[in-house]
């Protein structure tokens, strides 16, 4: 069966630090693969998507960036973190035109 | 660009009231699924609508797509304390799942 792992489950960084967060997907290849961001008490952002390996999608200009080395690998980063990159961020997976799995998200505060 | 809005944004409800949360999308969609999102949890998929006009039911819980494929409701009739959290709309067009803003669903024992 397919699994999603998401880590780390929670962060807390300083202003200007990088961030990594790795996601990576188990018993599927090939995957559609997607960032979201929910800030507090807020509704999903995408913000990057992938269909396959090195090809991202953005969807808004900002602060991050997202890599896909594998194909079952995503990765998002950022060079310096600003106080607005606080939230929970969420990798999911989904084969086009059926449902999308979640990972556990990583709640990401930067003080 | 592709918005998906939802309504209302918060509901609080009494233990034994029904519940409808709304979901609207600015153009047409090839499917809307249901999302449930516990207080601290990941959003956790409920439901699949593909056909205009579709309606489906899941215990107390009963989801519709509007004919047109760009609007869908929820409605749980009856809500239990268990029916606490975000509902998400999502629609899917071409690679992207483009989820709605939630409702967040309080149930007052």
């Amino acid at each position: 069966s397919q699994t999603i792992h998401q880590w780390p489950a929670t962060l807390v960084q300083p202003v200007g630090s990088p961030l990594s967060l790795e996601c990576t997907v188990e018993g599927t290849s090939n995957p559609n693969l997607y960032w979201y961001r929910q800030a507090a008490g807020r509704g999903l952002q995408l913000l990057f998507y992938s269909v396959g390996i090195g090809q991202i999608s953005s969807e808004v200009p900002q602060n991050l960036s997202a890599s896909r080395p594998q194909d079952r690998q995503f990765i998002l980063s950022s060079k310096k973190l600003l106080l607005s990159d606080s939230g929970f961020y969420l990798c999911a997976w989904g084969p086009l035109n059926t449902e999308a799995f979640f990972g556990q998200g990583t709640r990401l505060t930067v003080v | 660009g592709q918005q998906v809005m939802q309504i209302p944004q918060y509901q609080h409800v009494q233990e034994g009231e029904d519940f409808t949360t709304y979901c609207n999308s600015s153009t047409t969609l090839s499917n809307i699924q249901w999302y449930k999102q516990r207080p601290g949890g990941h959003p956790v998929f409920l439901i699949q609508l593909v056909k205009s006009g579709e309606v489906k039911k899941q215990k107390r819980l009963t989801f519709q797509f509007g004919e047109a494929k760009k609007n869908s409701s929820l409605h749980i009739t009856a809500t239990q304390t268990t029916d606490v959290g975000t509902y998400f709309c999502a629609g899917n067009t071409g690679n992207q799942f483009y989820f709605g803003t939630g409702t967040s669903l309080t149930v007052i024992p």
